[in-house]
């Protein structure tokens, strides 16, 4: 079974506070690649991240950072010194080819939202 | 600004009607998404355009259809309105055919069917 899992369905901290977001995904190719996206308030979504399956190294934006372990299956995000303007839906996607029609899909998490209180 | 537009913004309309939705990819994008995004069932994959040619199917139903024109703008058609069908509709757009690259949403359209 191929599957995003975000457990958390929402999440409130104080600005300021550190969040991580937390990602699970399930799927038995070795080929894939990983997503992050925001929505905030607005609706649109916005590309945070891509990750393909043989790059594990850990990244670093600004107030955001990314752990990716394979041994785990999990592509967490961290929000170092929230603000109020991180306040959204985070998502995370899972993109990998589909073998009966040989195009890639792309399978999104429910979503995390993320409330960053002033 | 992703530079990807849609229009309608909002859409109202009754049940047993039909519309049309509107998606301008990026200046450069060859492939156009479509999403349905409701409460209940999250962000699903409903089609991808790749050059005027449909490309990947994911969840969408017989009373919906897609094309994309030789000028790349794509239209999502939606028939025979139920109640259920209420959403927001995303196009994304991206540079080449594989999903593998990095998607530009637009803004959006939202569907109430009343």
């Amino acid at each position: 079974a191929q599957k995003v899992t975000q457990a958390q369905t929402e999440i409130s901290v104080v600005e300021k506070e550190d969040v991580t977001l937390d990602c699970v995904y399930e799927t038995r190719d070795t080929t894939y690649y990983l997503f992050w996206y925001k929505q905030p308030p607005s609706g649109e979504l916005v590309f945070l991240i891509r990750r393909n399956s043989f790059d594990e190294q850990n990244e670093i934006s600004g107030r955001y950072s990314w752990n990716f372990q394979k041994s785990t299956s999990s592509f967490n995000f961290t929000i170092t010194a929230s603000q109020v303007v991180d306040s959204a839906v985070y998502f995370c996607a899972l993109s990998l080819r589909d073998m009966k029609t040989s195009y890639d899909k792309v399978i999104f998490g429910p979503g995390t939202s993320l409330s960053v209180i002033p | 600004d992703s530079g990807v537009t849609q229009t309608p913004k909002h859409l109202i309309t009754a049940t047993g009607q039909r519309v049309t939705l509107r998606c301008s990819p990026r200046s450069g994008d060859l492939s156009v998404y479509w999403y349905q995004q409701s409460l209940d069932q999250g962000l699903q994959f409903l089609i991808q355009y790749y050059n005027g040619e449909e490309r990947a199917k994911g969840n969408i139903l017989e009373r919906f259809s897609a094309q994309q024109f030789p000028d790349l703008h794509s239209e999502l058609n939606l028939s025979s309105l139920e109640l259920g069908d209420s959403a927001l509709y995303f196009c994304a757009s991206s540079v080449g055919a594989s999903g593998i690259r990095e998607q530009y949403f637009g803004p959006g359209t939202r569907l109430t069917v009343t």
